[in-house]
């Protein structure tokens, strides 16, 4: 079945780590999504790349780095940098193109910091 | 840069009332519009879409949506609430032939009784 996948689905992390959290699409999507969702703030961009080995700053970056080297696999990695990052992230993808824009989204992480 | 607002943030109905969820979003030219749903502990689903055409768009579970270009808006409709309808609600914006980044409002939490 085509869709996102999001691991893990829980990640507890201690003050001072670094963690990664992984993205795969099967969708064949060339543009992929992380945001952020804390209670009573809807979604925040986070990161976005639109292809393969390219990808942008979204409202929230500090703090956070990712990478684009596969079209499948867009991964986040939460440093030590990054003040408040307990968290429910979630993955997205879509087609990027007119009439394609609608967006997939994974199951999400929650991130715990310890 | 565009942004989406929903005003209401806590709606609280009885089964078989009527719904009316909120979506205002800034930007003056040719927009994708959607209502995402995420039920508790999945990920966010979509509810229905709109590119072009009727602007009283129907999805999914009895909801519809209608576009009012002149308003900037796209409420969310129900005739009668379940309670299997209890979830946060989210509307989204993608600017037609720009960057198609999908730009969420803050979400709307929706408890229905029994």
């Amino acid at each position: 079945d085509g869709g996102i996948t999001q691991s893990p689905k829980y990640l507890f992390r201690k003050e001072g780590q670094n963690v990664t959290l992984s993205c795969e699409q099967n969708l064949n999507h060339d543009a992929m999504y992380w945001y952020r969702q804390d209670p009573g703030q809807g979604l925040r961009l986070i990161y976005y790349s639109q292809i393969v080995n390219d990808f942008q700053k979204g409202d929230i970056a500090e703090g956070y780095s990712v990478s684009r080297e596969k079209k499948e696999s867009f991964p986040l990695t939460v440093t030590s940098a990054q003040k408040n990052p307990t968290a429910f992230y979630l993955c997205a993808s879509s087609g990027n193109r007119e009439g394609n824009t609608e967006a997939f989204f994974g199951q999400g992480t929650r991130l715990t910091v310890v | 840069a565009q942004s989406v607002s929903q005003h209401n943030h806590h709606v609280i109905l009885s089964e078989a009332a009527s719904l009316e969820l909120g979506c205002n979003y800034s930007y003056g030219g040719t927009v994708n519009l959607f209502w995402y749903v995420q039920y508790p502990g999945q990920h966010l689903q979509l509810l229905l879409k709109y590119f072009s055409g009727d602007p009283l768009v129907k999805g999914i579970k009895g909801f519809e949506a209608e576009f009012i270009k002149s308003k900037f808006s796209f409420n969310l409709r129900k005739p009668s609430v379940q309670w299997s309808d209890t979830a946060e609600y989210f509307c989204a914006v993608i600017p037609s032939g720009g960057s198609y980044i999908p730009t969420f409002g803050r979400g709307t939490s929706l408890i229905v009784h029994p």
